[in-house]
Order: structure tokens, then C-alpha cells, then sequence
């Protein structure tokens, strides 16, 4: 079975510094997609970051980038120059190619002024 | 466009009650999906929709819980009797074909915070 895992309960990071936010999971599929989700206390998901696993090339967002290690089965999310608008629940998914998705149980990022 | 749209956004209720939980999907997305996010298991997919028809419902932690598409623009999921570990935030999204099928993306509601005293 597909199982996401953030080891990070929470992390802080200064404004304007960089911060990696940690993601494993376990497939046994070779084909899939990987998503980092931003929810804010507005309590609304959204995408943040989208990945195919067939791509080597990491995927980048303006301030936000990702280090895919297929082999590893490591996603992690790196923000740059962040923002006090950065501070939210971050949550890294996997979907299959048969579009199950699955989350995990997600890190509290706080962003200090 | 709105969003999707979920109601009400917060719910209290005695256990052994009734809840109906109401989505709106965008205007011409074809999937919905239900979701339900804890402290301890974060966010499952609870069952999904693809032209109204429930195509994976095996998320649907039990017979309590029950989930309508009667048109594509409205989903309810019900929940009957409702007990205290039923207690979450809900989220609906929805996408369309396209956006599913190239990219795998999903739009969400803003959910419905469900507390069963």
C-alpha cells in the first residue's frame, strides 16, 4: 500500500531565509504523481508544487522547488526568501496513475518576523 | 469562479444525530471527491465521483457514512448515526478531466469542521 510521511511536526524558519520541508513515501509503482498542498488557517488546500515521477527535471514555483531522489522515494519541498504569507500546514501527496490519493499528516511551518 | 463550495463550515452535533455535509463542485468539473482530515490519520480520501457515479468508495470508513451525487452540481455526505471519532474536518474537491487526467490536480473547498459532542 501507498504510505506518504512528513517526520516534521513542525518547523520555524526567519523571513527571507530558506527552509526544506522532508517527504517520503512507499509504491511499489514506477509511474505517479507528487503534490505539496499549502493550507492556511483559511483551512482551504492549495497546490503548491506538482511533480511527475517520470520526470528527472525537479519542479519549480517562483520561491518554491523540490528535490524528487526517486530511488530514495524523497520529495522535499524547499522555499526560498520566505514569507510571513508562507506560515500554513504543509502536505506532501502521492496519487497513482489511477488518481487514489494519498496525504500526509502534514508540517506546521511558522515563518518569524 | 467561486471555488468549490462547501456548507455549513462548521457543524456541532449531539451523537446520534444526523449530519449532512453539502458540496458544490466548480461549474463543469466532472470528479468529486470526499476527503477527511484528523490529527492522528491527517487527510483520506473517503469516496470519489466521476460523472455522479460513485466510482471508489472503499475510503468510506463505514455503513454510518454515506455519500450522494444526485447532479453535477451538488454532493452530500451523510453521516447517520454520527459518534463522537467521527469528529474532523470534511473537504470536497473537484477537477475536471483535463486537469485530472494531464495533471492529476484537484481543487478544494475550504472544508466543513464537524464536531459530535
Amino acid at each position: 500500500a501507498q504510505t506518504v510521511t512528513q517526520s516534521q511536526p513542525e518547523m520555524s524558519v526567519q523571513e527571507a531565509e530558506t527552509v526544506t520541508l522532508s517527504c517520503t513515501y512507499d509504491t511499489s509503482e514506477s509511474d505517479y504523481y507528487l503534490f505539496w498542498y499549502k493550507q492556511p488557517p483559511s483551512r482551504q488546500m492549495i497546490l503548491v508544487i506538482r511533480q511527475e515521477a517520470y520526470k528527472q527535471q525537479n519542479a519549480t514555483e517562483n520561491r518554491f522547488s523540490v528535490n524528487f531522489q526517486k530511488a530514495a522515494k524523497s520529495f522535499s519541498l524547499k522555499i526560498s526568501d520566505s514569507q510571513l504569507g508562507d506560515a500554513a500546514m504543509y502536505f506532501c501527496a502521492y496519487s497513482s496513475l489511477s488518481r487514489q490519493f494519498y496525504f500526509g499528516t502534514g508540517t506546521s511551518l511558522t515563518v518569524i518576523p | 469562479d467561486a471555488g468549490v463550495i462547501q456548507s455549513p463550515r462548521h457543524e456541532v452535533t449531539e451523537m446520534g444525530q444526523e449530519v449532512t455535509l453539502r458540496c458544490k463542485p466548480i461549474s463543469g468539473h466532472d470528479y468529486l471527491f470526499w476527503y477527511r482530515q484528523t490529527m492522528m490519520r491527517g487527510l483520506e480520501l473517503l469516496i470519489y465521483f466521476n460523472n455522479n457515479v460513485p466510482i471508489d468508495d472503499s475510503g468510506m470508513p463505514e455503513d454510518r457514512f454515506s455519500a450522494k451525487m444526485p447532479n453535477a452540481s451538488f454532493s452530500t455526505l451523510k453521516i447517520q448515526p454520527s459518534e463522537p471519532r467521527d469528529s474532523a474536518v470534511y473537504f470536497c474537491a473537484s477537477t475536471a478531466q483535463g486537469d485530472f487526467f494531464a495533471k492529476n490536480i484537484q481543487y478544494f473547498g475550504a472544508g466543513t469542521r464537524l464536531s459530535v459532542l
